[in-house]
């Protein structure tokens, strides 16, 4: 499968504690973005990589939340402190630099209780 | 403000009939890019079609058109021949200024469609 991946694809975890997620893009895909989807609404932009250069956050992205893109190819995405709030569907996608077209993973789903 | 606007949370279809999928944005940038995907059930967002804001002809992707109508800054999807398998949720997403940065997109908030049998 080549298509992008991500890790876990769900997460239970309790308030207060940190979780981590991973993503790996389509291999020869220079860009890699982060989005977060709650429940009825679409995808909401958090953050982007261009190779391992984060270029772009989104005011989304409180001090809590850190990503990173250390070789660019894989992406970490933390967060640390978790809150209810937190609760939502953390999807990833990546794209050439000169594509039309963005491609998702089937995202990680979290759950903090 | 809300730069992406799908009216219909819902939407029903008769399998084998056509369904259009409404979608209106708001920019001013004259260089922009406009996005369909679908989310089934299992969450993977799958890009179905892109037009751009230069593009002269509206956009079409076997099944999937896009009935792009600028000065009313109108983005609609068009699906015919509709199959049980579409079912899903469809969003509508635009991607402002040049360049071709293909994942920086706002998303609408989505219309679930299902296909009757």
């Amino acid at each position: 499968d080549t298509g992008v991946s991500q890790d876990p694809r769900h997460k239970i975890t309790k308030r207060g504690q940190n979780v981590t997620f991973r993503c790996d893009p389509i291999s020869e895909h220079n860009r890699l973005y982060w989005y977060r989807q709650t429940l009825g609404q679409g995808p909401e932009f958090l953050t982007y990589f261009q190779n391992e250069a984060q270029l772009e956050k989104s005011r989304l992205l409180s001090d809590r939340f850190s990503a990173e893109r250390p070789k660019g190819s894989f992406s970490t995405l933390e967060i640390q402190r978790t809150e209810q709030g937190d609760s939502a569907m953390y999807l990833c996608a990546s794209s050439s630099f000169w594509g039309t077209e963005a491609f998702f993973g089937q995202g990680t789903r979290l759950t903090v209780v | 403000a809300q730069k992406i606007t799908q009216t219909q949370p819902g939407m029903f279809v008769q399998e084998k009939e056509a369904v259009t999928l409404d979608c209106t944005y708001d920019t001013s940038d004259p260089s922009y890019g406009l996005f369909w995907y679908k989310q089934p059930s299992s969450g993977e967002m799958i890009f179905l079609i892109y037009q751009g804001s230069y593009d002269q002809q509206n956009a079409t992707e076997g099944r999937y058109s896009l009935n792009f109508q600028k000065a009313r800054k109108s983005a609609n999807l068009v699906i015919s021949a509709s199959q049980l398998g579409d079912s899903a949720m469809y969003f509508c997403a635009m991607r402002e200024g040049q360049g071709t940065n293909a994942g920086k997109s706002t998303f609408g908030d989505g219309t679930t469609l299902t296909v009757k049998p």
